[in-house]
């Protein structure tokens, strides 16, 4: 049961225009979600987050959105660069009953931007 | 300040053998995940160790374990290993309690032959 799921396995976009990537998820008791971006030969490297309890979070050209009725997030990016072609993973997190908080992950995007 | 690092970087076992990954979390942090990454597709979690106990485990036979030290190192074993568990594995590293973010190390790709 993939509780995080990424639908678009690719993306190509210009350079200069808005990179959206898409991620929904199906457990209500997720509150925290994050967007990794992996380059490869390297592990992932944390992007940008945003609690349950935000509809936005910005960070210069990334921009995270979260529509929990719907139970839907975006990452925008604006405006897309070259550098930002790499895979970009979707994950989510849910406290468990050992009181740790256990994180799980999309099967990816990977973003290619076009020069 | 050093991240997360993972040993070895790349390793080639034959099946039915057994391989040890090891993995230093990152300063500061106190708990380790390990996450299993096969071709083309997202990391999926293995188990989470904290206070050298394994706390959370994800849907993984019991020939994965695991081990925490006490300076909060961690090493993942897979014993009578398959094809199908070639892979890259990745340890990731957080501060114990709350929700906040995971630092990956750059993986250990293991080749079963």
């Amino acid at each position: 049961d993939q509780q995080v799921k990424q639908n678009s396995p690719s993306l190509s976009v210009q350079e200069g225009r808005i990179s959206i990537l898409n991620c929904d998820y199906t457990n209500s008791m997720f509150d925290y979600f994050l967007w990794y971006k992996k380059y490869p030969a390297e592990g992932p490297t944390f992007l940008i987050s945003i609690s349950s309890i935000k509809d936005k979070n910005e960070d210069g050209r990334f921009t995270v959105f979260l529509n929990k009725s719907a139970k839907h997030l975006s990452l925008h990016i604006v405006p897309s660069q070259p550098g930002d072609s790499a895979v970009y993973f979707c994950a989510a997190s849910l406290l468990t009953t050992s009181g740790t908080y256990k994180y799980i992950f999309g099967t990816g995007t990977r973003l290619k931007v076009l020069a | 300040d050093a991240g997360v690092t993972q040993s070895p970087t790349h390793l080639i076992k034959t099946r039915g053998q057994q391989v040890t990954l090891r993995c230093s979390p990152k300063s500061g942090h106190d708990t380790v995940s390990w996450y299993q990454q096969a071709l083309g597709q997202g990391p999926q979690f293995i188990f989470q160790y904290y206070e050298e106990e394994e706390r959370q485990r994800g849907n993984f036979p019991d020939r994965f374990s695991g081990h925490q030290f006490p300076n909060y190192s961690s090493e993942l074993n897979v014993n009578a290993l398959l094809l199908g568990d070639s892979a890259l594995y990745l340890c990731a590293s957080n501060w114990g309690s709350g929700a906040n973010v995971l630092t990956f190390g750059a993986g250990s790709r293991l080749t079963v032959l």
